[in-house]
């Protein structure tokens, strides 16, 4: 099955600056790629998506990239704020039923 | 409802004892997944069923645990003979029909304390 490792697992920086989180995925048939965002206490919440017939997307202060010869994708925070603290989980879809598998997640810190 | 929607919020047992989760997913939804999630730690996934397809039951920790879903919409996340380290937050989320990879919605938890 699916395997997806995401790095790094805890990431501080400074209010304004940016931060990048990466993922690695393992079933090159893979072909959807969502970031969930999860606060303390409440729900993950989905912020942004990719699938394999894009190399990039962009939403505001948010971006993803995906290379899939590497089979990598990556999840750009910039101008970082307080508010964008939290943990946040990538995945990727694969098999026939294209079932989710997340990453171990990342705690994004963001000082101010 | 809107969103999917999990019961009980809370849930305090005694070790030894038996728990039911219980889980509504968005009306239409085909795809369900359950997943548990320990103080501080990441999603790890339990069970996930698929239309009339089997449920792929590979992230079950030990047979104490299964899952049921009726008329491809409600599930049931049982827990039989609750032990202290089943004590975590139990999230179910779902999705529409796979070909559109559309998101999942995940509903806000049931938290199981095992005492």
């Amino acid at each position: 099955g699916e395997n997806v490792e995401q790095h790094p697992s805890t990431l501080s920086v400074q209010e304004g600056d940016s931060a990048v989180i990466k993922c690695t995925y393992s079933d090159s048939a893979s072909n959807y790629f969502p970031w969930y965002k999860q606060e303390l206490g409440k729900r993950p919440q989905l912020i942004i998506d990719i699938r394999s017939n894009v190399g990039e997307k962009k939403d505001q202060r948010i971006a993803v990239t995906l290379n899939k010869t590497a089979k990598h994708f990556s999840l750009h925070i910039t101008e970082t704020q307080p508010e964008d603290s939290a943990v946040y989980f990538c995945a990727a879809a694969s098999g026939s039923a294209r079932q989710l598998t997340f990453g171990s997640g990342t705690q994004l810190t963001v000082l101010p | 409802g809107a969103g999917v929607s999990q019961s009980p919020s809370n849930k305090v047992t005694e070790k030894g004892k038996d728990v039911e989760l219980r889980c509504d997913p968005i009306s239409g939804h085909t795809a369900l997944y359950w997943y548990r999630q320990s103080l501080g730690q990441g999603l790890e996934f339990l069970i996930y069923f698929q239309g009339n397809s089997a449920p792929d039951k590979s992230g079950l920790p030990s047979d104490r645990f299964s899952a049921e879903r009726t008329g491809g919409s409600v599930s049931t996340l049982t827990i039989q003979r609750t032990q202290q380290e089943d004590s975590a937050v139990y999230l179910c989320a779902s999705s529409s029909q796979p070909s559109r990879q559309a998101e999942a919605f995940f509903g806000q938890g049931t938290r199981l304390t095992v005492v």
